[in-house]
């Protein structure tokens, strides 16, 4: 299995909604990222999980909430959103810093609007 | 301030030209160099990637140039299709910190 599976691929939601995003990888890979990429912009790294430890936060707002239950699987909750977050929601995993990493995999995204 | 600057911002091409795509960078602490090809509604695929004691590298019909010395390095595809039409991101990292700063994207039509 070569893939990131990201669900739903769709979404919309309200200010005052709470949901959640799901990413799972059977890769064997020990770092898991959210990007966020608005339209005809590159991605925007969001949370680094490192062996499914929190290693990186790009100074990202707290209605985005993260979590790593185990390291196949990557989640974003999501509360109190802004129209502005509107955005794909992309997963990437890869390998490990420092053993030659070549690049990430990534998901197909969620498609996020907030109304 | 952008790590990593692309150019051009699109470009079209007809079947079977050559699109060039350039990206520059100033962190000399760079060590991987990838391009990414991306599809309407999907999420990047990694193409082609690069390390800086290589100056060129080359799989099917696409093949990153590197210089060192120049700080660039480039995305050549060889007898363009109209399905290469999709946006290019280069991108550069710091191997051990695992973070990739990508270029602002190509979008490329490849005319029929």
């Amino acid at each position: 299995d070569t893939e990131v599976t990201q669900t739903p691929k769709h979404l919309v939601m309200g200010m005052t909604n709470k949901k959640s995003l799901k990413c799972e990888q059977h890769m064997g890979h020990r770092a898991m990222y959210w990007y966020k990429q608005k339209a005809k912009k590159p991605p925007e790294l969001m949370f680094v999980y490192s062996y499914e430890k929190l290693s990186i936060n790009e100074s990202v707002p707290s209605r985005f909430s993260p979590e790593c239950p185990n390291s196949s699987l990557l989640n974003l909750h999501l509360h109190a959103l802004q129209p502005e977050d509107s955005a794909l929601y992309l997963c990437a995993s890869g390998t490990q810093p420092g053993t030659g990493s070549f690049g990430y995999t990534f998901g197909s995204g969620t498609r996020l609007t907030v109304v | 301030q952008q790590q990593v600057k692309q150019s051009p911002q699109s470009l079209i091409v007809q079947k079977g030209g050559i699109p060039i795509i350039n990206c520059a960078y100033e962190n000399t602490a760079f060590d991987y160099f990838p391009w990414y090809q991306q599809f309407p509604g999907k999420g990047p695929a990694l193409l082609i990637a690069i390390r800086p004691d290589v100056s060129e590298k080359k799989e099917g019909r696409f093949t990153i140039s590197f210089n060192k010395s120049a700080k660039q390095f480039s995305l050549h595809i060889m007898d363009s299709q109209p399905g290469d039409s999709a946006t290019y991101f280069c991108a550069a990292s710091k191997d051990n910190f695992n973070k990739f700063y990508f270029g602002s994207g190509t979008k490329l039509n490849v005319k029929p």
